[in-house]
């Protein structure tokens, strides 16, 4: 089941903050967030794992509510690196049954 | 540490053609992905190995899609024979397990059918 992406299309300036959400309609293991610039691979970002918790690094940080199997991640500060497209990758399970199946992304644009 | 790599980059072939992507995933990563990714959307899992065993191949169009993993190292990808849908970027990921097991992706091949 594919996660459902919000927005799909967000376009910022420089120093702006952005909220980007991820929800399942099935109970989720783990949530891994992307990144994807033109023509390039996808980024790692960070990962949360069922219990409900948070992380960041820098200036972006992300959550995970398990009750309600939604993950959002949060960008302050923008800058015009953080452009791109984001994924969010969604596990239901761990070991031999963790696969992920990604959202359709979010395309980020920051401006000067 | 390297990164996972892959061959060719770009490959422009017609409609019935064969091609085949190569893929080596990062050092002891036992774990290899072959995805998928269309323009606009995100990544799809083609077939998933675990060492050289298959995982998951419940997506991948058996048809005319093949893959292996010999000796649990590097991989092979082959379209037989190609249809104009299957223009994408075919991403291979690997992961090295353990809590979590992040999937680190390689730079794509990027395949034209025409």
């Amino acid at each position: 089941q594919q996660p459902v992406q919000s927005p799909q299309a967000v376009i910022l300036r420089e120093g702006e903050d952005a909220v980007i959400n991820c929800s399942s309609s099935k109970a989720l293991y783990s949530v891994h967030w992307y990144r994807q610039k033109h023509g390039e691979a996808p980024v790692f970002l960070m990962i949360l794992l069922k219990g409900g918790e948070q992380k960041g690094h820098d200036k972006i940080s992300a959550s995970f509510n398990e009750k309600k199997q939604q993950s959002s991640l949060y960008l302050t500060a923008s800058q015009l690196s953080y452009s791109g497209t984001y994924f969010c990758g969604t596990s239901r399970g761990g070991g031999s049954n963790y696969k992920l199946t990604f959202g359709k992304g979010t395309l980020l644009t920051v401006n000067p | 540490e390297a990164g996972v790599a892959q061959s060719p980059r770009y490959k422009i072939i017609e409609k019935r053609q064969s091609v085949a992507f190569w893929c080596n995933p990062i050092s002891g990563h036992a774990t290899l992905y072959w995805y998928q990714q269309i323009l606009g959307q995100g990544p799809k899992l083609l077939i998933q190995f675990q060492n050289n065993g298959v995982v998951d191949d419940s997506q991948l169009p058996k048809d005319r899609f093949s893959a292996e993993r010999l000796k649990g190292v590097d991989s092979t990808l082959k379209i037989q024979p190609a249809k104009l849908e299957d223009s994408a970027v075919y991403l291979c990921a690997s992961t090295g397990g353990g809590r979590g097991e992040t999937q680190y992706f390689g730079p794509g091949t990027r395949l034209l059918v025409l």
